[in-house]
């Protein structure tokens, strides 16, 4: 049964700082992964998906990389901003589950003025 | 990215009552979800809602707690039968159009139990 954890829980930085979140998976048999964010009272905003074959993806201020023979996903936040806070979920989908997807445990994210 | 409607956005219901919940997607879309985010818990799969067919449930929940419709390709129902406080969550409806493409997520109805 695959696993997923994301580590820190919780993680306060100043504006400007860059930042790493972690995401570790126990079955890499996965299709593929997917980053979100979660503003609070609000859905999932899909922020980068990355295929199994790939080795990262990058959006705007966002670089996402999988390391999919040792279980893991980075989610690298450039020039963070206090319009950064929210938490950050990681999710994969396994090979032969037709998008089903297991989340993280998330990590939640301030960051400060 | 397809425009996901979830309604309602939150209620609060009484003890063995039931609610239903509503997802609509402004275009057809081949697969649909529905996940519990249950407090402080990140989001775990309720089953998959099958377009004319009975959905597809992950071990634990049954059809009887958690009947769901899918009579076309945007379109799809979730209800919660016989409410219980263990019931309070957020539910969520995503849709996804194929594996090569992000799963997108409605708001979410947070539900809560008197």
């Amino acid at each position: 049964k695959q696993e997923v954890t994301q580590i820190p829980a919780a993680l306060s930085v100043p504006e400007g700082e860059n930042l790493v979140l972690n995401c570790s998976f126990t079955d890499s048999a996965i299709y593929n992964l997917q980053w979100f964010r979660q503003d609070p009272g609000k859905g999932l905003t899909s922020l980068l998906l990355i295929q199994s074959s790939q080795r990262e993806q990058t959006s705007g201020r966002l670089n996402a990389s999988l390391d999919k023979s040792s279980g893991r996903s980075t989610l690298y936040i450039a020039a963070s901003q206090p319009g950064d806070s929210a938490t950050y979920l990681c999710a994969v989908e396994n090979t032969g589950t037709a998008s089903k997807l297991t989340f993280g445990t998330g990590t939640r994210l301030q960051v400060t003025l | 990215s397809a425009v996901i409607s979830q309604k309602p956005s939150r209620d609060i219901c009484q003890r063995g009552t039931s609610l239903t919940i509503q997802c609509q997607v402004d275009s057809q879309v081949t697969m649909m979800f529905w996940y519990r985010q249950q407090p402080g818990q990140s989001l775990t799969l309720i089953a998959t809602a099958n377009q004319g067919s009975e959905a597809t449930y992950e071990s634990g929940f049954v059809i009887d707690k958690f009947p769901i419709s899918r009579p076309n390709l945007t379109f799809s129902t979730l209800t919660v039968s016989n409410l219980s406080p263990e019931d309070s969550s957020i539910y969520l409806c995503s849709v996804a159009r194929d594996r090569s493409q992000p799963q997108h997520f409605g708001d979410g109805t947070r539900l809560s139990i008197l």
